[in-house]
């Protein structure tokens, strides 16, 4: 099966600190990439997403940048909160004829210190 | 929004035995569906396209005789692991297509003894 990648990295940061993810991918042949949260024990959560001709985008408290150049993604969370504690995935999406198709990245768990 | 559940939530077996895992779109139709595995501390691995009415598309590596998709209607897709061994042992994850975007279910946590 396809996977990028298969650590999961980890980041600790303080409660109302921003926090920053970051991603790296292969294929340049991604439509648009998406990140999702995923708590313990749970499916994963869509949070945010950007198309492939798109260098930011932002949303509630999330901003998610892309340097194609350098094939690198980042999602920016503004004042973290405990309940953003979770591991964070990068996905990057292929759009076919009558769906889209998903393939995630390695994963970074996020851990808020209150 | 868009829900898509999974059924059961976790099951243990005996290894050599059958499981079967459900995949239900709740509140829409998907012609699409996925299945993902996701080990411990791991990302989440496609294994396969579910389509509904024909045969599913399996990843490179997976085992289309070990994992069975069936994609008999609009909401239900099934993924049966035949023959489960210790090694099976995971977290299954599905996801359903609706408007081009992808939601997922919460998860199955088989545990093969």
């Amino acid at each position: 099966g396809e996977s990028v990648g298969l650590h999961l990295p980890t980041l600790s940061v303080q409660e109302g600190d921003n926090s920053i993810i970051n991603c790296a991918y292969s294929n340049s042949a991604s439509d648009y990439f998406i990140w999702y949260k995923q708590e313990s024990g749970k499916g994963p959560q869509f949070i945010i997403d950007i198309r492939s001709n798109m260098d930011k985008r932002q949303g509630q408290r999330v901003t998610v940048l892309l340097n194609k150049t350098v094939k690198h993604l980042s999602l920016q969370i503004a004042a973290t909160q405990p309940g953003d504690s979770a591991v964070y995935f990068c996905a990057e999406g292929y759009e076919r004829t009558s769906y889209d198709k998903v393939i995630f990245g390695p994963g970074t768990s996020l851990s808020v210190i209150p | 929004g868009a829900v898509v559940s999974q059924h059961p939530s976790w099951v243990i077996c005996k290894s050599g035995t059958s499981v079967k895992i459900e995949c239900r779109s709740l509140d829409f139709q998907a012609t699409t569906m996925f299945w993902y595995r996701q080990f411990p501390k791991q990302s989440l691995m496609l294994m396969a396209t579910s389509n509904e009415g024909s045969k599913a598309t399996y990843e490179q590596g997976v085992e289309k005789d070990k994992f069975l998709i069936n994609h008999a209607s609009l909401t239900l897709s099934t993924l049966t692991v035949t023959s489960a061994h210790p090694e099976d042992s995971s977290f299954y994850i599905c996801s359903a297509t609706y408007s081009y975007e992808q939601f997922f279910g919460p998860g199955t946590r088989l545990t093969v003894l």
